[in-house]
């Protein structure tokens, strides 16, 4: 059974602090992304990778750092969370093709106070 | 630019009625993919269909449906019979045949079915 793994459900951080979200994949998948998913807006990419070492800025990757220094293994880095960085967070990998799905994780709300 | 619009934020229905969730694209590439999604209240997207742009054969499973138009640059989502299990979000998303497999995303439509 194919799967994408977030670290943690929930958090809760404070402003200010270094938030690290991770994300492991088991599908030996060339394609990994972090979306941001709010109401109203939908999932928004903030970053993608699709090897290791290699990074790409998708629509809002302001506020947000990435890591990928394993290929299983895609990291989201907020360098200093604001209270505007609150929602959940979605991973996904994918083979590097455009016409296959991507797998999902089960999501990482964050709330920041 | 690549777009995607799903312009019912939400929709409540009762159980047994069809109901057709709307996607509209926007795209310069010729060769593209169109997907849906569902979302249920455990949170994690599941995948439902993939349909590429060079094919607009219409595909039904079971009770969905999915109606592909080039010309109107729409793949709309059918459930026919709707069921409460059938209560979720559901996203549709476009990947470009030159964008290594990003996907971009509508807003979401949150289908609620009533018993």
């Amino acid at each position: 059974d194919v799967k994408v793994t977030q670290s943690s459900r929930y958090l809760v951080k404070r402003t200010g602090e270094k938030v690290f979200l991770e994300c492991v994949q088991d599908m030996d998948h060339e394609n990994m992304f972090w979306y941001r998913q709010d109401p109203g807006l939908g999932l928004r990419l903030i970053y993608f990778s699709y090897d290791v070492k290699m990074k790409e800025k998708g629509d809002i990757p302001e506020g947000y750092s990435v890591s990928r220094e394993k290929k299983e293994r895609f990291s989201l880095i907020l360098e200093s969370a604001s209270t505007n960085q609150t929602s959940m967070y979605l991973c996904a990998s994918s083979v590097r093709a455009p016409n296959t799905e991507a797998f999902f994780g089960q999501g990482t709300r964050l709330t920041v106070v | 630019a690549q777009k995607v619009t799903q312009a019912q934020t939400e929709i409540s229905v009762v159980e047994k009625e069809d109901v057709t969730l709307d996607c509209v694209y926007e795209t310069r590439d010729t060769t593209y993919y169109l997907f849906w999604y569902k979302q249920p209240p455990s949170g994690e997207l599941v995948f439902l269909i993939r349909r590429n742009s060079f094919d607009e054969q219409n595909e039904i499973s079971g009770r969905y449906s999915w109606n592909f138009q080039k010309s109107t640059s729409s793949f709309n989502f059918t459930i026919t019979a709707s069921q409460v299990v059938d209560s979720a979000v559901y996203f549709c998303a476009l990947s470009g045949n030159n964008q290594g497999g990003k996907l971009i995303f509508g807003q979401g439509t949150e289908l609620s079915v009533k018993p």
